[in-house]
């Protein structure tokens, strides 16, 4: 089993929809939850972190964290074509020597 | 501010000669920065971590001697190619995180990627 499992899609869904993207992970010393949104051949961009339990809003995306599930997820509200990218998971322990365990990424498709 | 610059963005060169790869952190100090590489349509395969003023680590199954990391100052690192072949083709991507940040140091900030081409 991966530390870090992330459905790779590809999610088709229409504009406006509301998105769920997911994490799964099994290592229970993960504290740092970071999400990063890649479009086709760019350099993966930093959307969201949070660190422990909890949700976090940022204009239309929400990042959710259950610990107890070792669960993570990324909601994008009123989803746009220019959402159309892969989404990548990364998580990781505290302290500064650990580098993050990335998903596999999931493609999301926004379709006019 | 966390703005990763990478460079160049494309490069095109023949077999056998060496191409090199900058990686500079604009507004804040790295003390380590990472090599990624990427197929298409798969994930970030960690090559190296580059460590500021020692030699580079890297991960199994990657040629130290192939794939060279100079890590001289806290906002510049480069990766050179070196004789590189078709099978070297690929995106690679830097990252970097803030030494300065405290339990922020685990977030990666990403250079554009740079897209090497072998003929």
């Amino acid at each position: 089993q991966k530390e870090v499992e992330q459905d790779p899609g590809p999610l088709s869904v229409p504009e406006g929809a509301i998105v769920s993207l997911n994490c799964t992970y099994s290592n229970s010393a993960f504290q740092y939850f970071m999400w990063y949104r890649q479009y086709s051949r760019k350099g993966p961009e930093l959307l969201m972190y949070t660190y422990s339990s909890g949700n976090k809003e940022d204009g239309r995306f929400t990042a959710q964290v259950d610990k107890s599930s070792k669960y993570i997820s990324l909601f994008i509200r009123d989803s746009q074509p220019s959402d159309s990218a892969t989404y990548l998971c990364a998580m990781s322990p505290p302290g500064g020597s650990y580098i993050p365990t990335f998903g596999r990424g999931t493609s999301l498709i926004v379709h006019p | 501010g966390a703005v990763v610059s990478q460079h160049p963005s494309w490069v095109i060169c023949k077999s056998g000669t060496s191409v090199k790869i900058e990686c500079r952190s604009l507004d804040f100090q790295a003390t380590t920065m990472f090599w990624y590489r990427q197929f298409p349509k798969q994930s970030l395969m960690l090559m190296a971590t580059s460590n500021e003023g020692s030699k580079a680590t890297y991960e199994q199954g990657v040629e130290k001697d192939k794939f060279l990391i100079n890590h001289a100052s806290l906002t510049l690192s480069t990766l050179t190619v070196t004789s590189a072949h078709p099978e070297d083709s690929s995106f690679y991507i830097c990252s970097a995180s803030n030494a300065a940040s405290g339990g922020l140091k685990n977030i990666q900030y990403f250079g554009a990627g740079t897209r090497l081409s072998v003929l």
